[in-house]
């Protein structure tokens, strides 16, 4: 592993089924972030986790919800898919310093139907 | 509330030179960064400014006025695999950053 993966690559789920999207680092970065990406909008921060064991809401977390066992992963789990959260899913991590640079994950490219 | 603004899309020719705009109102400041977004890829870091001034990285130059609430990218010697997404992102007093809907950039031979 080099940097962060995320899995899977792309989903199309039925409305109402349980999801979870994974991401792993291996950078041993302190803080890590989940967004969605939609046509025409800027990213949005739907969760993040400034250090192991720590999650904290982000602009849009309804309907979302992530856990932080560990530095390395942050999944993120939808407990019941609605359309509107079709998306594509971007996970990052940073040192966890206030002003770090972010890298991100290829994203997944999620499909509610 | 917090605002971004930034050119939808802009087209320019193999060789020449572009400035992207973004302006911002966010609650507190603390930086602003640009990143690179090519279509179906994750966004990619560029550049990172803090105080005023022009900060040059090669063929890329980044721009801030925290008075003006201002920023601009300069992409020299445009290649065609400068053909991308070009986000602006300041970060607020929460330190969390807030991502404009990025500047299509078209570029023609």
């Amino acid at each position: 592993i080099a940097g962060i993966t995320q899995a899977p690559t792309s989903q199309i789920l039925a409305a109402g089924r349980r999801m979870t999207l994974r991401c792993t680092q291996d950078m041993r970065h302190n803080a890590m972030y989940w967004y969605r990406q939609d046509l025409g909008l800027g990213l949005r921060l739907i969760h993040y986790s400034n250090t192991a064991g720590t999650t904290g809401k982000g602009e849009v977390p309804d309907g979302y919800s992530v856990s932080r066992a560990n530095t390395d992963d942050f999944p993120l789990t939808l407990a019941s898919a609605v359309p509107s959260q079709t998306s594509v899913y971007f996970c990052a991590s940073s040192k966890g310093q206030a002003t770090d640079t972010q890298y991100f994950g290829p994203g997944t490219r999620l499909t509610v139907l | 509330g917090q605002n971004i603004d930034q050119p939808t899309e802009m087209t320019a020719t193999e060789g020449a030179i572009v400035q992207i705009n973004c302006t911002y109102q966010t609650s507190g400041f603390n930086g602003l960064f640009w990143y690179q977004q090519h279509a179906g890829e994750a966004p990619t870091f560029l550049s990172y400014n803090v105080l005023d001034g022009l900060e040059e990285k090669g063929r890329f130059s980044s721009f801030l006025s925290r008075s003006k609430g201002y920023s601009y990218l300069l992409l020299k010697e445009l290649q065609m695999k400068d053909s991308a997404s070009y986000l602006c992102a300041p970060s607020d007093s929460n330190y969390q950053l807030i991502w404009g809907a990025g500047t299509k950039l078209i570029i023609k031979p």
